[in-house]
């Protein structure tokens, strides 16, 4: 158990509606990380937030979005979905900014998202 | 731009024996380099990982080698055991604007056979 909880574990819906998934990160990690991981395409980096604040963006749609809340929990926000959203989205957190660099980063269950 | 190749897609091997992953990256900036295993149904978790000022890294019977001159990193499992069966990931780092971000490979299938 890596400390990193996602919520909710499954989600079905059907294209063009919007879904939130959540992520709380371990005690004491200031930063959060958002994956996606499609069959075809691997682990592919999405968003950063430190504290907050958004601190790199990686191949992010612009249906998609993010936040982090002053408790350090964040919601990825997935809106006029398509089929081809349908994925495990994951979130990771690590201890501060550097997280590629400095800092471990460690990864939540994940999030397996159907669009029919 | 920004990649990490990561051979062999699968890989089948008798218990015992040992494997080898490999990866490239493209970013000469790389510097830090994780190896994260990630079994059916569960997030990826780091296994080990290695920094640019060091060549070669072991933790029991996983090693982990770079080769920076090459761009070039290796996971390395001995004694092979059918728990070790997953897919593995390779990772480099990559500074990006504020912080630096992980591009990850595409993954190997590890098969452990008894």
């Amino acid at each position: 158990d890596s400390g990193v909880t996602q919520t909710p574990k499954h989600l079905i819906t059907a294209t063009g509606q919007r879904v939130t998934l959540r992520c709380s990160p371990r005690s004491g990690d200031l930063s959060v990380y958002w994956y996606q991981q499609s069959l075809d395409q691997g682990l592919q980096f999405l968003i950063q937030y430190y504290n907050g604040e958004e601190r790199a963006k990686g191949n992010i749609l612009e249906r998609f979005s993010a936040q982090q809340f002053p408790d350090l929990h964040s919601e990825l926000n997935l809106s006029s979905l398509e089929l081809g959203d349908s994925a495990l989205y994951f979130c990771a957190s690590s201890v501060g900014l550097s997280g590629g660099d400095q800092e471990t980063q460690y990864f939540g269950p994940g999030t397996r998202l159907l669009v029919l | 731009g920004e990649n990490v190749e990561q051979h062999p897609s699968t890989l089948s091997v008798q218990e015992g024996d040992s494997a080898v992953i490999k990866c490239t990256y493209s970013d000469s900036a790389s510097n830090y380099f994780p190896w994260y295993k990630q079994e059916l149904g569960k997030g990826p978790q780091l296994i080990i990982d290695i920094r640019s000022n060091v060549g070669e890294k072991k933790d029991q019977r996983i090693a982990v080698t770079l080769n920076k001159t090459a761009k070039h990193f290796s996971l390395h499992i001995t004694e092979t055991q059918p728990e070790d069966s997953a897919v593995y990931f390779c990772a480099a780092s990559v500074p990006s604007y504020n912080t630096d971000k992980l591009i990850f490979g595409t993954g190997t299938r590890l098969q452990v056979f008894p």
